[in-house]
């Protein structure tokens, strides 16, 4: 079945980018999305990309998409301690019938 | 607020208990899903619900049974659960099936 991976563990100093990666195996992939996840709540979805972009930035967001390579990023430009959660990638294909695959998500922590 | 609303936040029951997690979405979509969120484990899709009608049952145990009575509401019945049961569940919508919008979740203790 398609695949989403991620690494667990992130450790970033406040004030510094923090890059959150991401691979996936689903071919046919139409949208994939990056959501976050503060202690003790549900996904907030923070952005999503199509497909067929390489790049979209929202204020301190920017995702970049290598489709050749099935691997996607999220760049938090300043990291505050705000910007602690968990991160989850996820993508859906483009039949009705696909379902949303999510990785198992990138906890990211601030150091001061 | 993401237009998906859960009740309760927090529930604690014994396992000889029965009792119901209501989902609300505001959102006018046509699809509504049941997650399980286990600690040290991925994000578990239990139900999946299009147009009202279940598309979607992950072999989860009968004691889960879920109920979507109108596109707006979902609802997952708990009956002689375990403790292993415990976890955050999280309702989501969305529409044609494509990209989900969360609730806050409901934390589950079964003692």
């Amino acid at each position: 079945g398609e695949d989403v991976e991620q690494s667990l563990f992130l450790s970033v100093r406040e004030g510094d980018s923090s890059v959150i990666n991401c691979t996936y195996t689903d071919s046919s992939s139409t949208y994939l999305y990056w959501y976050k996840q503060e202690p003790g709540a549900g996904l907030q979805l923070l952005t999503y990309i199509f497909s067929n972009m390489d790049m979209k930035q929202d204020q301190r967001l920017t995702v970049l998409l290598n489709k050749k390579d099935k691997h996607l990023s999220l760049r938090i430009a300043d990291t505050q301690t705000g910007d602690s959660a968990i991160y989850f990638c996820a993508e859906i294909g483009d039949s009705s019938a696909s379902k949303i695959i999510f990785g198992s998500g990138t906890r990211l922590s601030i150091r001061p | 607020e993401t237009g998906v609303t859960q009740t309760p936040r927090h529930l604690v029951m014994g396992m000889t208990n029965k009792k119901s997690l209501k989902c609300e979405q505001h959102l006018g979509h046509n699809a509504m899903y049941w997650y399980k969120q286990s600690a040290k484990k991925p994000l578990e899709l239990m139900f999946v619900y299009s147009l009202e009608e279940r598309v979607e049952n992950n072999s989860v145990p009968s004691r889960f049974s879920p109920e979507c009575p109108n596109s707006s509401h979902l609802f997952l019945h708990l009956h002689t659960l375990q403790p292993e049961d415990s976890a955050l569940y999280l309702c989501a919508s969305s529409q044609d099936m494509k990209t989900q919008y969360f609730g806050p979740g409901t934390r589950l203790l079964v003692l």
